[in-house]
């Protein structure tokens, strides 16, 4: 079954510190990987993809995400975080196989940054 | 710029009463999308469409109805609400392309079945 798994249902850090949002994959295919951010009571954001070539994707905000074919994970990071960055990530992938653009999302993972 | 837009943002339904949930978009997008998102869940497709006039079933379908009667529109049914389908709503809209393309969401609607 093709799956999204985001392992962690909460990350904490300090504000400043490096960030990292993990996020696993098990797809047919290669696949299109994204990630998107909710904030309270919104709609989710668009931050970042994967679809081709270089491994290490920038995205909004700062925040830039690696694409890790052996270990089929696509980690979100910040190098220093924000006080503003708390919110739900969630992790999505495309199979490459699929001609209908929907998404199969991870269960999300809520970004904690303290000051 | 108006993007996905849907209405209402809030309600709360009796049990066996039937709503209609509207999403509309303005990126003259064919591909349009309804999700829920419950709690440690993540986001469940529970239909879609590829284009106007056709629609399919997605993940979570049973208990909904669609209809995309025009390009810009997306509509999600409840005929019967159950409190199983208490949950927040998001319309979604992206572009036809082979490569991976960007799925574009509203803001959410968010429904209680009492």
């Amino acid at each position: 079954a093709q799956s999204v798994a985001q392992p962690e249902d909460q990350v904490n850090v300090a504000e400043g510190n490096p960030l990292t949002v993990k996020c696993t994959y098990s797809v047919s295919g290669n696949p299109y990987l994204f990630w998107y951010v909710q904030y309270p009571n919104r709609g989710l954001q668009f931050l970042l993809k994967y679809i081709t070539g270089d491994n290490l994707v920038k995205g909004s905000y700062g925040f830039e995400a690696e694409f890790n074919k052996s270990q089929t994970s696509f980690h979100l990071k910040k190098p220093s975080a924000l006080v503003s960055d708390s919110a739900l990530y969630f992790c999505a992938v495309r199979p490459g196989s699929s001609n209908t653009g929907k998404l199969i999302f991870g269960q999300g993972t809520t970004l904690q940054v303290k000051p | 710029n108006a993007g996905v837009t849907q209405t209402p943002k809030f309600r709360v339904l009796k049990t066996g009463q039937s709503m209609t949930l509207l999403c509309a978009q303005d990126m003259n997008h064919e591909y349009m999308y309804w999700y829920r998102q419950d709690p440690g869940m993540g986001l469940r497709l529970i239909h879609y469409s590829v284009g106007e006039g056709t629609t399919a079933k997605g993940e979570v379908p049973d208990g909904y109805n669609v209809s995309r009667l025009k390009k810009q529109n997306f509509l999600l049914g409840l005929e019967s609400a159950a409190p199983s389908q208490t949950s927040v709503y998001f319309c979604a809209s992206s572009f036809l392309t082979r490569v991976g393309n960007t799925i574009y969401f509203g803001e959410g609607s968010w429904l209680t079945v009492v």
